[in-house]
C-alpha cells in the first residue's frame, strides 16, 4: 500500500514570495489534514478536510494560508505572501475517516520550507 | 495554551534498560491518547494508543499507562533498543465539536538510546 505522498520535500524562498505544497493521501482515505511543525514544537493542525469539505480550519491563518482538496482526493497548501515565521515543516495526513476517536492518521515525509 | 505537554525535550537510556517518557494534558474530555515516533526527515509513524476507559495498554515492547485522576499518561519501551533512538510525540484525540475527531499534539520528547 502506497504511503502519503509530498512534494516538493524542500523549498526556500525569500519573504513575501508565494509556495505551494502538494499532498496525495492514501488511496480511499477520506480525512485529510495538513499540519505545521515548527522546530522544537510538536505538530499543529493548520485544515482537516473530510473529503472536498472543509471540517477545521480555526488555526489557518487565512490572511496569507489557502488550501483545497479537489474531488476529495489530492490537496494543495499555498502561503502568499510568506513571513519568516512560516519556517516549518509542512507535514500531510490522511485517515480512512475522522468519524472515530482511534481513527489512525498516516503522515508523509513533509516539506521543508525555509523562508529568507 | 498548550493543552497536551510534554515537560522533558530530551532524554538518553542504555541500551537493554527501560525507558518512559511523559506526557500530562489538561483537558477532562480528551478520551482516547495516541503516541507517535518520528526520525528525521520522516514523517511521524504510529506507535500505540490507549483508551481513556483502559488504563494500559501494551504491544511487545511498548506499554502505555494512562492515569486518568492525574491526566498523565506515560510510554514504557522495555528492553531500549538504539533504534528507538527518534522523537515521541504524544497526541489527545479531541471529541469532535464538527462530526470529525482531531488530534492536539505535545511538543515531543528525543529519545536517545546509547549502545
Amino acid at each position: 500500500e502506497a504511503g502519503v505522498a509530498q512534494s516538493p520535500r524542500y523549498k526556500i524562498i525569500e519573504k513575501r514570495q508565494s509556495v505551494a505544497f502538494w499532498c496525495n493521501p492514501i488511496s480511499g482515505h477520506a480525512t485529510l489534514y495538513w499540519y505545521q511543525q515548527i522546530l522544537g514544537q510538536g505538530p499543529k493542525l493548520l485544515i482537516q478536510f473530510q473529503n472536498n469539505g472543509v471540517v477545521d480550519d480555526s488555526q489557518l491563518p487565512k490572511d496569507r494560508f489557502s488550501a483545497e482538496r479537489l474531488k476529495g482526493v489530492d490537496s494543495t497548501l499555498k502561503i502568499q505572501p510568506a513571513k519568516l515565521e512560516d519556517s516549518a515543516v509542512y507535514l500531510c495526513a490522511s485517515s480512512f475517516s475522522a468519524r472515530w476517536e482511534n481513527n489512525e492518521q498516516f503522515f508523509g515525509p513533509g516539506t521543508r520550507l525555509t523562508v529568507l | 495554551d498548550q493543552q497536551v505537554k510534554q515537560n522533558s525535550p530530551s532524554l538518553s537510556v542504555q541500551e537493554g534498560r527501560i525507558s518512559i517518557l511523559n506526557c500530562d494534558y489538561t483537558n477532562s474530555m480528551f478520551d482516547y491518547f495516541l503516541w507517535y515516533k518520528k526520525y528525521p526527515a520522516e514523517g511521524p509513524t504510529f506507535l500505540i494508543s490507549i483508551s481513556s476507559i483502559k488504563d494500559k495498554n501494551e504491544d511487545g515492547r511498548f506499554t502505555v499507562f494512562l492515569n486518568k485522576s492525574a491526566k498523565h499518561l506515560s510510554l514504557h519501551i522495555v528492553p531500549s533498543q538504539p533504534g528507538d533512538s527518534a522523537v515521541y510525540f504524544c497526541a489527545a484525540s479531541v471529541p469532535p465539536t464538527s462530526g470529525t475527531y482531531k488530534y492536539i499534539f505535545g511538543t515531543g520528547t528525543r529519545l536517545k538510546v546509547l549502545a
